[in-house]
């Protein structure tokens, strides 16, 4: 089993729809939780961090960590074509450890 | 403030061959950390260097290695390359060491595709 899992997708939803990524861990040390973009052919990009458990909201973009269940998810509202990318997850023990990424998930926004 | 470089952006290598790839940091940036992006496996963590010192490490075999110069620019070398070795292989550096209490944020490069032939 992977320390991180994350559904792979592809995922393809209209415009303006809410998206659900969602992410599993087994490492209960985890206590950073990142979610990064990555376009084609481009670095991933920071999105989001949380540190521990609790929601996290910046414009249309929302971070949940449940800890007690080691489930993160990420919402993105009033989705754009401009979205369409894929969206990892990623966690650490701490600030300066080691990151560790999930698979990643597909995202396309049809206009 | 110019981002995280990386060269060369593309290269192809047979198998046996080694190849060194090299990472520029953010000016000020003083960890570099190096990952190996492939289509099965994700994106995995390969070492992280810190003021010319290996900080952290992953789980890959010894013919993967890296260095830090003083001036924190980074490379990474690969010996007797094998067919799995092709990935994407991005850097990423950030600006502080441990105990400074806020988050450390990795801003990553656009990565080096290799292809092992």
């Amino acid at each position: 089993q992977k320390e991180v899992e994350q559904d792979p997708g592809p995922l393809s939803v209209p415009e303006g729809a809410i998206v659900s990524l969602n992410c599993t861990y087994s490492n209960s040390a985890f206590q950073y939780f990142m979610w990064y973009r990555q376009y084609s052919r481009k670095g991933p990009e920071l999105l989001m961090y949380t540190y521990s458990s609790g929601n996290k909201e910046d414009g249309r973009f929302t971070a949940q960590v449940d800890k007690s269940s080691k489930y993160i998810s990420l919402f993105i509202r009033d989705s754009q074509p401009s979205d369409s990318a894929t969206y990892l997850c990623a966690m650490r023990e701490t600030s300066y450890d080691k990151v560790i990424f999930g698979p990643g998930t597909s995202l396309s926004v049809i206009p | 403030k110019a981002g995280v470089t990386q060269t060369p952006r593309y290269l192809i290598k047979t198998r046996g061959q080694q190849v060194t790839l090299s990472c520029s940091p953010i000016s000020g940036h003083r960890s570099v950390s190096w990952y190996q992006q492939t289509p099965g496996q994700g994106l995995q963590f390969l070492f992280e260097y810190f003021s010319e010192t290996q900080r952290n490490k992953g789980n890959f075999p010894g013919r993967f290695s890296g260095r830090q110069f003083s001036n924190s620019r980074s490379e990474m070398n690969v010996s007797t390359l094998e067919l799995g070795d092709s990935a994407l292989y991005l850097c990423a550096s950030s600006l502080a060491g441990s105990g400074s209490g806020s988050y450390n944020e990795q801003f990553f490069g656009p990565g080096t595709r290799l292809t092992v032939l």
